[in-house]
């Protein structure tokens, strides 16, 4: 119930070409899924985050996609750069808004944008 | 620039030892921090809350004397690793939470540990 299934485990893009990550999750009482973007040897930093009231939300080329009944959400990253070659984590966890929620991450996947 | 920050980054040390890794939240008070693992390729695994004056909260399997947090003021946590083992090798990662800042996670720049 607690888990965050994410894939891919890794991806190839061509630069300018889109990267989509997808993620599932079981517990309907998880409100906040945010993404964070990491690069070797750094911690993550996050990246774009959607509450369950909204369908959608874009900031610049990287864009959630919520589907509430179907418990998925996926992050798509538009004219991918070299420069996003990064893990990339969803996660998830219940109480927005609150300094104690514990977020469960997905496994993880690893982008390679090709030049 | 970096609003949770780790010291040190990397840290080699031999079996049998402990090591102590800090965690500062540099512009706000936390009162709660979190401390996670992460194994190489793989996602990070939160090990324990941890609760300013008060005991730490730990997850299902973590041994909480192996693993000893200490979070004495609102912008410090640390993690110490008793007698530590190779096995321990890992990546030490910790995050906070900005007051009134809703969800958002801030992370340390992780610590390499290293036992040999």
């Amino acid at each position: 119930q607690q888990q965050v299934k994410q894939s891919p485990q890794s991806l190839i893009v061509q630069k300018g070409g889109i990267s989509i990550i997808n993620c599932a999750y079981e517990n309907t009482a998880f409100d906040y899924f945010p993404w964070y973007q990491q690069f070797p040897g750094k911690g993550p930093a996050l990246l774009i985050a959607i509450r369950p009231d909204v369908s959608e939300k874009k900031e610049g080329r990287f864009t959630i996609s919520f589907n509430k009944s179907a418990k998925q959400f996926s992050l798509h990253i538009m004219d991918s750069q070299p420069g996003d070659s990064a893990t990339y984590f969803c996660a998830a966890s219940i109480g927005y808004g609150g300094a104690t929620n514990k977020l469960i991450f997905g496994t993880g996947t690893l982008l390679a944008v090709q030049p | 620039g970096a609003v949770v920050s780790q010291h040190p980054s990397w840290v080699i040390c031999k079996s049998g030892t402990s090591v102590k890794i800090e965690c500062r939240s540099l512009d706000f008070q936390a009162t709660t921090m979190f401390w996670y693992r992460q194994f190489p390729k793989q996602s990070l695994m939160l090990m324990a809350t941890s609760n300013e004056g008060s005991k730490a909260t730990y997850e299902q399997g973590v041994e909480k004397d192996k693993f000893l947090i200490n979070h004495a003021s609102l912008t410090l946590s640390t993690l110490t690793v008793t007698s530590a083992h190779p096995e321990d090798s890992s990546f030490y990662i910790c995050s906070a939470h900005r007051p009134g800042g809703g969800s958002e996670a801030f992370f340390g720049q992780g610590t390499r540990l290293t036992v040999v």
